[in-house]
């Protein structure tokens, strides 16, 4: 059984940067084909993609966001770690990992409320 | 990027009803389309990828369809946990993994 899940503060500063951690189990990201994804969702909104990285340590980010974004892996922990810098209160959102077997998003972790505000 | 047209942005249903929802992409995609279930406070769940092969624990009453730049979703014989916001995906173009802007289903 596949389980993600996502740790994190859940109230940073205006500027501050975001350093979320996906823990998994049930899968291993040095596994050919594999990846793991960040997708958020502002409060009411749609689900934006931010970052992937996959088994091989091949990276891809969000057009819009990748000046501020790093995704990275430790395998041996089976963790991914998403950092965001300078947020800004529109960050706002839960944040959810997901693995990435193949072409869809499946399972997804239960998501992690991160809020934006001095 | 590939841009996700959902079409209705909710609706309203009654148990029972068959509920279809469009997915209209700006590129053609083939048929990498994926859709998704989310219920309020809860994880978006896979139902269908590749737009019409159902994920194994998914009730046959969905189905999907369509290739190219055009896909839908259908549910038969709507049942109460079935209300719930849906989303397509694509994953053909990438990055980045676009996502429609959701439908609602909500009780009629």
């Amino acid at each position: 059984q596949i389980t993600l899940k996502e740790s994190g503060p859940t109230l940073v500063k205006p500027t501050q940067t975001l350093t979320l951690t996906c823990t998994f189990s049930g899968f291993s990201l040095s596994t050919s084909g594999v990846g793991v994804g960040w997708i958020r969702q502002p409060p009411g909104k749609a689900l934006e993609w931010l970052a992937l990285i996959y088994w091989d340590d091949d990276k891809r980010y969000s057009p819009a966001l990748k000046n501020r974004l790093t995704i990275t892996k430790d395998t041996s922990k089976n963790q991914v770690v998403l950092t965001m810098t300078n947020m800004d209160p529109v960050d706002t959102a839960t944040y959810y990992c997901a693995h990435l077997p193949g072409t869809g998003f499946a399972p997804w972790g239960q998501g992690t409320l991160v809020t934006v505000s001095s | 990027d590939v841009q996700m047209t959902q079409s209705p942005f909710s609706l309203s249903a009654s148990i029972g009803d068959t509920v279809t929802i469009t997915c209209r992409t700006s590129q053609n995609i083939r048929s990498y389309v994926n859709w998704y279930q989310q219920k309020p406070g809860k994880a978006p769940k896979l139902l269908i990828y590749a737009a019409s092969n159902l994920k194994g624990d998914v009730p046959s009453r969905f189905s999907g369809s369509g290739s190219g730049t055009d896909f839908t979703l259908t549910i038969s014989s709507l049942q109460p946990e079935d209300f719930a916001t849906y989303y397509c995906q694509q994953s053909y173009i990438t990055p980045p993994w676009t996502f429609g802007q959701g439908t609602k289903v909500e009780v009629k």
